[in-house]
């Protein structure tokens, strides 16, 4: 009964690839992140998605795209993947309540990029 | 350009001690926060988390405080125990800004020690 699971947890590839990362969440909440954490340990926001508006972080490339087929789903996909794409990355979900608002996250998909 | 700062990379606390740890912030902003707690090969787990418009919020052992013009927080462990141990992340809301995610430290390694 997670509450936010990704799949897969490890996922190793070669350059150029293309792959996605699938996300879910069992919390009804409204609105869905992916964050990416680098090898400084860095925890940042790269997407939010609420209601079928998607809010981008400027600094992430186009190769990379949120896709959401229902409310409970945001999946990433990731277009010819390089060696810097190389980082965990992790989907988070929240229900805002007045200015209160905890992200729930999932456990993380460790991507290496050979 | 880090808006939070968790400037100990490292704490090591004696067990049944206190552990404080400290996290400062720029970006005025920022509304509610929160901390994290995360154990390796797992995603970030909420802990505790605080409003501007408080200046403590206390759950069991955990207690945040929140100096807003000084702009920094702490999160008090008392007393600390082994399962403690952990990496723990602050983070930072801004609630007008729209889905805009949270904005993470670096995080601090907690060392609970025997």
């Amino acid at each position: 009964d997670t509450a936010v699971s990704q799949t897969p947890k490890y996922l190793v590839t070669q350059m150029g690839n293309d792959k996605s990362i699938k996300c879910e969440q069992n919390l009804g909440h409204d609105t869905m992140y992916w964050y990416k954490q680098d090898s400084k340990k860095f925890l940042k926001i790269m997407f939010s998605y609420n209601n079928k508006e998607l809010i981008i972080n400027e600094t992430v490339p186009n190769r990379f795209s949120p896709k959401s087929p229902d409310k409970a789903h945001l999946n990433l996909h990731i277009n010819s993947l390089e060696l810097g794409d190389s980082a965990v990355y992790f989907c988070a979900s929240s229900q805002r309540s007045g200015i209160q608002e905890t992200q729930y996250f999932g456990p993380g998909t460790r991507l290496l990029v050979l | 350009d880090q808006q939070v700062k968790q400037n100990s990379p490292s704490l090591s606390v004696q067990e049944g001690r206190i552990s404080i740890l400290n996290c400062d912030y720029t970006n005025s902003m920022f509304d509610y926060f929160l901390w994290y707690k995360k154990y390796p090969a797992e995603g970030p787990t909420f802990l505790i988390s605080i409003s501007s418009i408080k200046d403590k919020n206390e759950d069991g052992r955990f207690t945040v405080f929140l100096n807003k013009s000084a702009k920094h927080l702490s999160l008090h462990i008392v007393p600390s125990q082994p399962g403690d141990s952990a990496v723990y992340f602050c983070a930072g809301l801004n609630s007008g800004g729209g889905a805009d995610g949270l904005t993470f430290g670096k995080g601090t390694h907690l060392i609970i020690q025997p």
